[in-house]
């Protein structure tokens, strides 16, 4: 069955990049998604990037994608205590309406 | 405006007793889901509402039953609860399209069973 795996912590310094990386196990996943979680609230999708695509990149945000791998990956540039959260990965199922497989998360911690 | 939106926030309760969340959502998707966090964060979709029709429904057991009575509303009601229920159960919404599933999540009910 489907699975994503991720590390469960990150730990960095305010200003640095933080790379967050996510391995996937369906290749038909049409679209991969980073969801952000902070402390107490839902999940709000942060970026996604089409299958087709290599390099997504919105801001400070940078998402990399290697398919042959299965490898998703998410680089916050010049990250702040802001960015302090859990990052969900998801795939598609594969299903007609693509529900989400959800990794188990990564709590990145920002060191000021 | 709250796009989805939750009730109760927090839970408190017996076990064995029987409880209801209601979510609502004021987007117009077509489908509505039920995801449950436990304490390690960890995410698992649990139920899948399309227009109002079950289109999932993971390894739940019978207790959980979910209830849409229009497209807007998804409830789930848990009868019987035990400990193990204690989680923080998250609503969310989408109107997938061409592939794309962008899934608005409401700001969860911590359930707390004593």
């Amino acid at each position: 069955g489907e699975d994503v795996e991720q590390s469960l912590f990150l730990s960095v310094r305010e200003g640095d990049s933080s790379v967050i990386n996510c391995t996937y196990t369906d290749s038909s996943s049409t679209y991969l998604y980073w969801y952000k979680q902070e402390p107490g609230a839902g999940l709000q999708l942060l970026t996604y990037i089409f299958s087709n695509m290599d390099m997504k990149q919105d801001q400070r945000l940078t998402v990399l994608l290697n398919k042959k791998d299965k490898h998703l990956s998410l680089r916050i540039a010049d990250t702040q205590t802001g960015d302090s959260a859990i990052y969900f990965c998801a795939e598609s199922d594969g299903g007609s309406q693509g529900n989400l497989i959800f990794g188990k998360g990564t709590k990145l911690s920002v060191k000021p | 405006d709250t796009a989805v939106s939750q009730t109760p926030k927090y839970l408190v309760t017996q076990m064995g007793n029987d409880k209801s969340i209601k979510c609502e959502q004021n987007l117009g998707h077509d489908t509505m889901y039920w995801y449950k966090q436990d304490s390690k964060k960890f995410l698992k979709i649990m139920f899948s509402y399309n227009n109002k029709e079950l289109i999932i429904n993971e390894t739940v057991p019978n207790r959980f039953s979910p209830k849409s009575p229009d497209k807007a509303h998804l409830n789930l009601h848990i009868n019987s609860l035990e400990l193990g229920d204690s989680a923080v159960y998250f609503c969310a919404s989408s109107d997938p399209a061409e592939g794309l599933n962008e899934q608005f999540f409401g700001p969860g009910t911590r359930l707390t069973v004593l």
